[in-house]
This record gives structure tokens, C-alpha cells and sequence, in this order.
């Protein structure tokens, strides 16, 4: 069993629905939370940075953690074409052995 | 110019050859990894080094060695380069604890 589960999809979403990505994780001492965007032939980069349980809001992005059912989720509203991108979920007992999700490739349709 | 830059960006060569992929940053991090990818799998850790004279090995580094030539610089080695070795590799750096880490754009490498 892999230490991070994430939806594989691909997801395919009209131009202003919302996005929802889930990843589940089996390590109970992982603490800090990331969300990763990837563009085709790029590195990742970071989206969203949560220390702990709880819900963090940047813009039309919102992140949840909740610990107790070890479930971690990032929600894109209001989406647009130019969020189409692969989305990694990497959570980290410390903050250098990331794990990551294999990911989930979104498309926005215009 | 980006702040973590890797080359080759692509690179084909055939079973057995020695192959180094660069990576250097400008941000001023400690802390500098390398990660593969691949489909279906994710990232996965090769090595990381915390500075020039601390290097440790990652979930996957079997078949591959690393060289910290300074603060701005972290290069990976293959030695003899097998198929399987055939992924997209990441160079990242972090500044320190608790801070998250920031990608080059990657080189893709195929060996035939």
C-alpha cells in the first residue's frame, strides 16, 4: 500500500465549476500539508503550505486537512482554463521527505 | 532566469554510459534535493543535502550518486545508465526547516 493515495483521474470541468482533489495518507506523524501545481514540462510548484488539521483559504483555492481520518483535500473555485495543470498532494512529517501522490490531471474547458 | 535551473533539459543515451545531470540555484538554500518521476508513481527522494558537506540518500538511490560542488550547485550521477532509469528528474532547494521546497523544470531522460 502506498503511504499517499491520491484520485487518479483525469478530471475534465467546465470553465467555473468547482474542483475538488483528495489524497489519502497512512503515516499518523505526518504533519505538514502541501499542494504541488504542475504544468506540462515544468516542476512543480507550490500552491498551498498547512501546518496541521484544519482549513486554509488562499484566493480561489482552499485546502482542508483533517488528521483524524487522515484526508487531505484542495478545492479550486471558480476555475479557469489556465488551471488545468497536474495537482500533487505532499504530505511530510518533516519538511524535506515530502511524500507525494502520484497526482490528478485537471482540465478546465472553455 | 529562473532560480533553479537543471541541464540538460532533455537528454537520450544508451544502456552503460556515465550520464550528469546539473542542477544550480541562485535563491542562497542550504538545503537541495534530487526526485524522479514518474507516471503513476509520483516523486520519489534520490538524495538530499543539507550543505556541502552533508548528503544523505533518499527512498531510491540505488544506481545513483550526487556531488555537492558548492552551496549553489548539486549534481546527479548515473554511472552506468540502465533503462529503468528512464524518468523525468528534479532538482529542488528548500532554505531551511518548516519552509517548502521549490523545482527546477526538470530533465527528461531516456536511455535506450
Amino acid at each position: 500500500q502506498k503511504e499517499v493515495e491520491q484520485d487518479p483521474g483525469p478530471l475534465s470541468v467546465p470553465e467555473g465549476a468547482i474542483v475538488s482533489l483528495n489524497c489519502t495518507y497512512s503515516n499518523s506523524a505526518f504533519q505538514y500539508f502541501m499542494w504541488y501545481r504542475q504544468y506540462s514540462r515544468k516542476g512543480p510548484e507550490l500552491l498551498m503550505y498547512t501546518y496541521s488539521s484544519g482549513n486554509k483559504e488562499d484566493g480561489r483555492f482552499t485546502a482542508q486537512v483533517d488528521k483524524s481520518s487522515k484526508y487531505i483535500s484542495l478545492f479550486i473555485r471558480d476555475s479557469q482554463p489556465s488551471d488545468s495543470a497536474t495537482y500533487l498532494c505532499a504530505p511530510t512529517f518533516n519538511d524535506y521527505k515530502l511524500s507525494f501522490g502520484a497526482g490528478t490531471t485537471v482540465t478546465v474547458r472553455a | 532566469d529562473a532560480d533553479v535551473t537543471q541541464t540538460p533539459r532533455n537528454r537520450i543515451t544508451k544502456t552503460g554510459k556515465r550520464i550528469m545531470l546539473e542542477c544550480s540555484q541562485t535563491k542562497g538554500h542550504d538545503r537541495m534535493y534530487w526526485y524522479r518521476q514518474d507516471p503513476g508513481l509520483g516523486l520519489r527522494l534520490i538524495y538530499y543535502s543539507f550543505d556541502v558537506k552533508d548528503i544523505n540518500k533518499g527512498e531510491i538511490s540505488d544506481g545513483y550518486s550526487v556531488s555537492r560542488q558548492a552551496q549553489a550547485k548539486f549534481s546527479l550521477s548515473l554511472e552506468s545508465a540502465i533503462p529503468n532509469q528512464t524518468a523525468l528528474y528534479f532538482c529542488a532547494t528548500s532554505e531551511g526547516v518548516g519552509q517548502p521546497q521549490h523545482f527546477g523544470d526538470g530533465t527528461r531522460l531516456s536511455i535506450l
